[in-house]
Order: C-alpha cells, then sequence, then structure tokens
C-alpha cells in the first residue's frame, strides 16, 4: 500500500540510451512532480503536473520528457542519456493547492557509463 | 544560483541533547519555509513549517525559528531521539510559483 513508488529504483544504462522512470501514487492527490538530486545533494524541481497539464517546466534539456498518461502516473523518460543524468530521480504528489506538503517516492538511482 | 543553504553538512549529538540544524536562504520572496526529513532509501517526509510572517512554530520536539532580518532559519530538537537520525532538508516555497527550493541537507546522527 506505498502511497508514491517509483520504479526501477535502480538502473544502469549505457550513454546515448533511452530510458524511462515510471511513478505512481494511489493518495488520490492531483499534482505530482519530478525531483533531481545532484552530485552536490540539491534537490532540484524537474517538471510539475497538475491533473495531467504541465505547469512547472525548469531549465531542463528536452531530452527529459514527462508523461503523465492519468493523475496518478507522472513518467520521466530522457533520450540519449548523457554521464551528467546520473543522478538521484524523486517523483512527489499533492494536493492541488497544497504543494507545501509533497509525499515522495524512495527515489530511482541512475547510473550513466 | 542556490537560493537555499545548508552549510553543515553532517552533524553529531548525542540522545536526550538539543539538536539544532540550520538554514540559510537569499530570496525575499520566499513565503513559507519547511523542513523534510529523509531516511535512507526512502523519499522525503514533510516534518514541519513556518509562514514568513511567524518567526516561530512548535510541533512536540521540533520548533523552527524564522530570523527575517538575517534570512536564517533553524530546527530545533529537543530532545534528541536514535530516530532522529536522517537527513533533514530545508526547503522555501518561491511565493505565486507553487515550486519548493531545497536545501542540500544536512545529515544528523544521534549518539546513544
Amino acid at each position: 500500500d506505498t502511497a508514491v513508488s517509483q520504479t526501477p529504483k535502480y538502473l544502469v544504462t549505457q550513454m546515448g540510451n533511452d530510458k524511462s522512470i515510471k511513478c505512481e501514487q494511489n493518495l488520490g492527490h492531483d499534482t505530482m512532480y519530478w525531483y533531481k538530486q545532484d552530485s552536490k545533494k540539491f534537490l532540484k524541481i524537474m517538471f510539475s503536473y497538475n491533473n495531467k497539464e504541465l505547469i512547472i517546466n525548469e531549465t531542463v534539456p528536452n531530452r527529459f520528457s514527462p508523461k503523465s498518461p492519468d493523475k496518478a502516473h507522472l513518467n520521466l523518460h530522457i533520450n540519449s542519456l548523457e554521464l551528467g543524468d546520473s543522478a538521484v530521480y524523486f517523483c512527489a504528489s499533492s494536493l492541488r493547492g497544497g504543494h507545501l506538503e509533497q509525499f515522495f517516492g524512495p527515489g530511482t538511482r541512475l547510473t550513466v557509463l | 544560483d542556490q537560493q537555499v543553504k545548508q552549510n553543515s553538512p553532517s552533524l553529531s549529538v548525542q540522545e536526550g541533547r538539543i539538536s539544532i540544524l540550520n538554514c540559510d536562504y537569499t530570496n525575499s520572496m520566499f513565503d513559507y519555509f519547511l523542513w523534510y526529513k529523509k531516511y535512507p532509501a526512502e523519499g522525503p517526509t514533510f516534518l514541519i513549517s513556518i509562514s514568513s510572517i511567524k518567526d516561530k512554530n512548535e510541533d512536540g520536539r521540533f520548533t523552527v525559528f524564522l530570523n527575517k532580518s538575517a534570512k536564517h532559519l533553524s530546527l530545533h530538537i529537543v530532545p534528541s531521539q536514535p530516530g532522529d537520525s536522517a537527513v533533514y532538508f530545508c526547503a522555501a516555497n518561491l511565493q505565486g510559483a507553487q515550486k519548493l527550493v531545497f536545501g542540500q541537507g544536512t545529515r544528523l546522527t544521534i549518539n546513544p
């Protein structure tokens, strides 16, 4: 009965490959987010979707494309992976208008070789 | 340009004593400040928040203090317990943007 789940937990891949990370929340929340925790440990927002509609798109390379098939899912697809994409990616969700209290998934550690 | 910074990567405190975690910010447009707690292999979980119009908010053993003139906030945990050992992230809400800006975290270790 995990609230926010991500798959896979670990992802090791070669440069140039395309990969996806899936996120699902069963909290009935309207808003979902993707964060990247970089090598300096800062947690930085990448995207935010509200009821399948993109509302925040930070300065992220267009190799990163979020897809929200429904409000319970927000997947992250990454094309042409680069070494600098290695990081931990966290998915989160919140109630509409309740973005102060976000519920995070366990993270996906992506390693690009 | 990191707008929220936690300059202590780690902190070690004896069980029963007070833990003080610090956070500095640069943007005057932040209107809420929050602390999140993270255990290994889990995502961060919301702990406590404070509005920019207040200078203190208390919830059980956790108190957050805000000093707007110094652009500084701190989280006090007293008494510290072994289960408090975790990484603590400071975060700030950018007014009108509906997004949180996080610091880099401080790893707190409570020693028995």
